[in-house]
């Protein structure tokens, strides 16, 4: 079992729809990473979370220490948001990130 | 402030040919990362190097990958030689504290 679980690993919807995508980790961590991964391969850091909620543009992060589970949401989702979304937890600080495999997101205009 | 730079973006070699790429990361940033990304999978962390030191090379297949990190700078990850299954996205990445910038990738196809 992978310590990062993301769900669900496609997902395709209608421009505009509210977009929800989880994630779900065993280890104890200092922080957790959404991060965007666009065909090219670049990597762009969206937020770091170690509690409660960010909220960035129309994205909102939202982690639950205690369930070990985080979610990020996307509000009136545009086909600029097709892209790979991934999950990333910093175990205990010790620089080192783990990551899930990745939710890939195709927002269809 | 400029990001993480890599090169080249993209490599096609035929396999037990040889390859390497390179990363300059943001000025001042001490730790840099080199991932490998498989397609449909997260990164996997090859190598870190905190300044010129290594601090964590253990999943890096010493038999026919090396890296360096002369000056505490500038990096460069080779591949020698290479096999059809090292096809995938090599990253890049530096830290000051916690938060890992990453480069663009080079996507490197192996035939």
């Amino acid at each position: 079992k992978n310590e990062v679980e993301q769900s669900p690993q496609n997902l395709t919807a209608q421009e505009g729809e509210f977009i929800t995508i989880n994630c779900s980790y065993s280890v104890g961590i200092s922080a957790l990473h959404w991060l965007q991964q666009h065909p090219g391969g670049g990597i762009v850091s969206l937020f770091m979370l170690s509690s409660g909620k960010k909220k960035h543009g129309r994205l909102i992060a939202t982690i639950n220490i205690q369930e070990k589970h985080s979610s990020l949401h996307i509000t009136a989702s545009h086909p600029r948001d097709s892209a790979v979304y991934i999950c990333a937890v910093d175990s205990l600080g010790n620089e080192k990130l783990t990551f899930g495999t990745g939710t890939r997101l195709t927002i269809i205009p | 402030e400029a990001g993480v730079a890599q090169s080249p973006r993209y490599k096609i070699i035929e396999k037990r040919q040889s390859v390497a790429f390179w990363c300059n990361p943001i000025s001042g940033h001490a730790t840099l990362y080199w991932y490998q990304q498989i397609l449909g999978q997260g990164p996997k962390l090859l190598i870190q190097f905190q300044n010129n030191g290594v601090v964590d090379d253990s999943q890096l297949p010493k038999d026919r990958f090396s890296a360096e990190r002369l000056k505490g700078v500038d990096s460069t990850l080779k591949i020698q030689p290479a096999k059809l299954e090292d096809s995938a996205v090599y990253l890049c990445a530096s830290s000051l504290v916690i938060e890992q910038y990453f480069g663009p990738g080079t996507r490197l196809t192996v035939t």
